[in-house]
């Protein structure tokens, strides 16, 4: 399963709503589909899984959506700290497969 | 807490071997099935390998098929990531990953902080 996301930058100013774009190549029966967080010089963390479950410690600006082939994070308020690469992955089929990612900047 | 460190990384040369470890702690480490997972410079994440917790059934992804292996020794609470065939194309920053579940089927609940292979002559 490919995995396409976009934008491939997203460049917004704190407070605004980001909303990032994970495009599945088949469609999802469930939603096997995660998003990691990777700041710069660091491993990926886990953000979401199962599409919209929030892993443990993530604040609530953070939110998935999305089933079938069409999958979104959204972050309601970006924070500073927000800056990062963000990958969406699914696992439902092998094997596992990442998107490309995007990245989220500051203006 | 859980933590998982990688080892064993470093600059090699083309087509000789390199194993890499991975420490893990804090959690029931034989429940779980381990990743491998790689990521080459400026590039983005891409799955390696799995071991199941019963440490019999292991994949692979197609581009390291019949010249990686991954094994795991749950007596040490390691995995490794045995790596043969090494070129250019391999070097990257290698994670080891805690499953989510026995399977190959699994999102990731944490990664090491990575350890680089740097494959060059």
């Amino acid at each position: 399963i490919v995995l396409t996301q976009s934008p491939g930058t997203l460049s917004l100013s704190p407070g605004e709503r980001a909303t990032l774009s994970c495009r599945a190549s088949q469609s999802f029966s469930s939603n096997y589909l995660a998003w990691y967080q990777q700041k710069p010089g660091q491993a990926p963390t886990l953000l979401i899984y199962g599409a919209s479950s929030r892993a443990i410690g993530i604040p609530d600006r953070f939110s998935g959506s999305g089933s079938g082939t069409d999958f979104s994070l959204t972050i309601s308020g970006l924070e500073p700290e927000d800056i990062a690469v963000y990958f969406c992955q699914q696992y439902l089929r092998s094997p596992p497969t990442f998107g490309g990612g995007t990245k989220v900047e500051i203006k | 807490q859980v933590q998982l460190e990688e080892s064993g990384g470093g600059v090699v040369q083309p087509g000789r071997p390199l194993r890499l470890s991975c420490a893990a702690s804090g959690f029931s480490f034989s429940s779980h099935g381990m990743h491998w997972v790689r990521q080459a410079p400026g590039k983005g994440l891409e799955w390696l390998a799995v071991i199941w917790h019963d440490g019999i059934n292991k994949y692979y992804a197609d581009s390291v098929k019949g010249r990686f292996t991954i094994s795991r020794d749950d007596s040490k609470n390691t995995l490794y990531l045995q790596m043969n065939g090494l070129t250019a194309d391999d070097t990257a920053v290698y994670y080891c990953a805690r499953g989510s579940s026995p399977y190959t089927s699994a999102y990731y609940y944490n990664w090491g902080p990575g350890t680089l292979v740097t494959v060059s002559s």
